[in-house]
């Protein structure tokens, strides 16, 4: 399919430990967002990559969460040292430019922390 | 910094009535602005958007929104609600790329 890819679908995992979530975006996207979706919380925006420019890190709610984008494609959020309020749908999205115009959402991943 | 405010988190209409969700948004330069479905259990859709020109757009599944600047508003619209229109709907604005959306609204439909 040529949609937005992420995985795992599904993450449960213990307190304290590190988690990565991947996303793969539509081949040729520039633009790359992360948002995560809490119960009663909307879409949190966390992080927004454009090309080679810098990226717009100022979601990420704490020092334990980070994100990379590789090569201008695949992009992994690291969350370290997990917290129960980690909890929620993680949720990547894509689009073709610099406008947001429209961004295409992954399924997202269910992170479960115990 | 642009942020976008609905009111009401939850909203319930009855089949056949008319369908408003509210979206009002902030942004120091002219914003590009959205609305996005969410049907249970499913990824996010895209179901309009505003960029420039006429005010009043029409989307999917009979819905619209008008940008009111003088309102800074952009509240989404639909005569007659269908049952198959219960879902969560977002408001989002967009300046210089970065897509911020509110904390959205579920729409009900009873019968």
């Amino acid at each position: 399919g040529a949609g937005v890819s992420q995985s795992p679908s599904n993450k449960v995992t213990e307190k304290g430990k590190d988690v990565e979530l991947r996303c793969d975006p539509i081949s040729g996207h520039t633009a790359l967002y992360w948002y995560r979706q809490s119960l009663g919380q909307g879409l949190e925006f966390l992080i927004y990559f454009q090309g080679n420019s810098a990226p717009d890190k100022s979601g990420l709610p704490s020092d334990r969460f980070s994100a990379e984008r590789t090569g201008g494609s695949v992009s992994t959020l690291t969350i370290q040292r997990t917290q129960q309020e980690d909890s929620a749908v993680y949720l990547c999205a894509s689009s073709q430019g610099a406008t947001g115009l429209p961004l295409h959402f992954g399924n997202g991943t269910r992170l479960t922390v115990t | 910094a642009q942020s976008v405010t609905q009111l009401g988190s939850h909203v319930s209409v009855s089949e056949g009535a008319l369908v408003l969700l509210r979206c009002n948004y902030s942004s120091s330069v002219p914003p590009y602005l959205f609305w996005y479905v969410q049907y249970p259990n499913q990824g996010l859709q895209l179901l309009l958007k505003y960029t420039t020109g006429a005010t009043l757009v029409k989307g999917i599944n009979g819905f619209e929104a008008e940008f009111k600047k003088s309102e800074t508003s952009f509240h989404l619209t639909k005569p007659s609600a269908h049952m198959s229109d219960a879902a969560e709907y977002f408001c989002a604005v967009s300046v210089r790329g970065n897509l911020i959306f509110g904390k959205g609204t579920k729409l009900s439909v009873k019968p």
